[in-house]
Parts: structure tokens; C-alpha cells; sequence
């Protein structure tokens, strides 16, 4: 059995700037959630999807987005980056039908 | 009010202590409730479910209080390899976890 995956590992971006994370989901996992985590902090839910759609989000702006792709992999994109995006960005996969999830291990973002 | 609060800790035990977090969450919709082990730079790893009947895995103890709203873990005759922030988290009934801040535990010799 596979585990999640995340690419790239770490990432160096500067203000105004676009960055795609990508995630592929633990082997069977057919939903795909983001959370982006600040230093000191517990990560904090972005987005969900399922069934190539988004299933529920956070508090974050439009300038956060995604996709899932058929073989339920996904993408998280942000757009014109500030400082503040700077954080380790995690991708959880997990069963619609179950409620654990499973983390990837995470890419780290820093904003200059 | 923070959703899901905890302390912080850090908590600084010695080797073969118990020790006993707690944490409170808001929304009594809450579904499914969860510890998490986040190692320094790495991603959560599921520790345990928390049920209402509460729950055992080895050294581990898990507890949930739905009238409280309130979850505990209780970790007896700690290893040094038990040093680790453990998240507390919640499951809404949207369907997204919720989670603490963590509280930071240090086991030492």
C-alpha cells in the first residue's frame, strides 16, 4: 500500500509569485484535503475535494485553489504568494465512507 | 474562543511518568474526535480515535466527555521516544478537521 506523497519537498518563492503543489493520495483514497500549517501552529483546513470537485473550505481566499484529478491525485495552487503564505502546506487523503486521514509529508513554502 | 484549545505544554517528564493532556472543543456538532503525533518538521501521524466508551492502545489512553466537550489522553510509563507534539482533533460535520495547537511533550532520561 502506497502512502501519500507531496512534491516538492521545500519551495522558495518570492511576493506575487504562483506556486502548484501537487499530492497523490494513499492507494484506494478517493478524497483529497488540504491544510496549511504556520510555525507554532496546528495546520489549518484549506480545502477539500471529492469526485474532481471541492467538497468544503476554510477561511482562505480565492487566491488558494485546487484540483483533483481522476486517479483522485490533486493539485493546490496560490497565486499571487504574500509573506504570510509561508508555512509547510499538507495534503490528508482518506475514504469518503471513513473519517481518519492520512497525511502526506507536507511541502515547506517559504515567501521572500 | 479557539475551536479546539489545548495547552501548549511544552510538558517535561521523566522517563516511565504518566502524563495526562486535555482539551476542550467548541462546536458540539462534532462528529469524530482524534489524536495526532507531530514529530519537529514532520507531518501528523493518527495516534488514536477517541470514542465515547474510550478507548486503550497499549500505553495509551484515550477519553471523550460529549457532554464536556472534552478529550483527554492519558500516556503511562512514557518513552523517550514518545517526545512529540500531540494534536488534538476534531471532525465537523462538514467533513474537515479541526485542529488544536498541540501540546509539545518531552521525555527525558
Amino acid at each position: 500500500e502506497t502512502g501519500v506523497t507531496q512534491s516538492p519537498t521545500h519551495l522558495i518563492k518570492t511576493r506575487g509569485q504562483q506556486v502548484t503543489l501537487r499530492c497523490s493520495s494513499q492507494s484506494g483514497h478517493n478524497t483529497v484535503s488540504w491544510y496549511q500549517q504556520a510555525l507554532g501552529q496546528g495546520p489549518q483546513f484549506i480545502f477539500q475535494y471529492y469526485r474532481e470537485e471541492e467538497n468544503g473550505r476554510g477561511n482562505f481566499p480565492p487566491r488558494f485553489s485546487g484540483l483533483q484529478f481522476p486517479n483522485y491525485s490533486s493539485e493546490l495552487n496560490v497565486n499571487a504568494l504574500e509573506l504570510d503564505d509561508s508555512a509547510l502546506y499538507l495534503c490528508a487523503s482518506s475514504l469518503v465512507s471513513r473519517p481518519e486521514q492520512f497525511f502526506g509529508p507536507g511541502t515547506r513554502l517559504t515567501v521572500l | 474562543r479557539k475551536e479546539v484549545e489545548q495547552d501548549p505544554g511544552p510538558f517535561n517528564v521523566p522517563e516511565g511518568a504518566t502524563v495526562a493532556f486535555n482539551c476542550t472543543y467548541s462546536n458540539s456538532a462534532s462528529q469524530s474526535f482524534f489524536w495526532y503525533r507531530q514529530d519537529c518538521r514532520k507531518e501528523p501521524k493518527l495516534l488514536m480515535s477517541v470514542y465515547s466508551s474510550g478507548n486503550e492502545d497499549g500505553r495509551f489512553t484515550a477519553q471523550l466527555n460529549r457532554a464536556s466537550q472534552y478529550i483527554s489522553l492519558l500516556i503511562r510509563d512514557s518513552k523517550l521516544s514518545d517526545s512529540a507534539t500531540y494534536l488534538c482533533v476534531v471532525k465537523t460535520n462538514t467533513d474537515k478537521l479541526i485542529f488544536g495547537t498541540g501540546t509539545r511533550l518531552q521525555v527525558f532520561p
